[in-house]
């Protein structure tokens, strides 16, 4: 089955910095790849997702990039600010299919 | 607003007590899931429906029970035979049934005393 191993599991930044997260995956049948934001307490959020025929989508400071022959998708998230400050889970999946597999998350600190 | 509420947003059970978590979505939703979620780890698929009145098993769904009765309502049961019930349960919804962009509630902590 799938399999989505997600890096760094802890990522400190400064203020303005850039963030990159990076996950694997082991399905080439996956073709959806969303990403989540997960405060402390509080459920996860969908920020940034991305289909496989695309390559890359930006929306403001962040954007994510998928390389589907090697199956690697990242996240990027630019002039980090505190609020960023946050666990954050990628996940695949697969048309017609209900299993969303989630990698194991990343805490992301941005200090000021 | 539209959105996912579950409720209590903190349980304490004893050992040998079922418990039942709450989740209701006024987004009209059609595939409604629960995850559970340990320290340190991804989230991990308990049961999911597609639609009213079915319901198919996830990758743990040994110790839970669900019930989809109504389109806005997919109720998760702990029974005591969950070993290691103790975690951070989460509901999910999604308009699209392949499971894509699906929006969470805010979550249940259980905790087995």
């Amino acid at each position: 089955g799938e399999n989505v191993e997600q890096h760094p599991s802890t990522l400190s930044v400064q203020e303005g910095d850039s963030a990159v997260i990076k996950c694997t995956y082991s399905d080439s049948a996956s073709n959806y790849f969303p990403w989540y934001k997960q405060e402390l307490g509080k459920g996860p959020q969908l920020i940034i997702d991305i289909r496989s025929n695309v390559g890359e989508k930006k929306d403001q400071r962040i954007a994510v990039t998928l390389n589907k022959t090697a199956k690697h998708f990242s996240l990027h998230i630019t002039e980090t600010q505190p609020e960023d400050s946050a666990v954050y889970f990628c996940a695949a999946s697969i048309t017609g299919g209900f299993k969303t597999i989630f990698g194991a998350g990343t805490r992301l600190f941005v200090k000021a | 607003d539209g959105g996912i509420t579950q409720s209590p947003k903190y349980l304490f059970r004893k050992e040998g007590q079922n418990v039942t978590l709450s989740c209701e979505q006024n987004l009209n939703h059609d595939a409604m899931y629960w995850y559970r979620q340990d320290p340190g780890q991804g989230l991990r698929l308990i049961y999911y429906s597609q639609i009213v009145n079915d319901f198919q098993k996830g990758d743990i769904a040994e110790g839970y029970s669900v019930s989809r009765e109504k389109k806005e309502s997919f109720p998760l049961t702990v029974t005591s035979a969950q070993k290691n019930p103790t975690a951070f349960y989460l509901c999910a919804s999604s308009a699209n049934r392949q499971g894509f962009g699906a929006f969470f509630g805010q979550g249940t902590r259980l905790t087995v005393v």
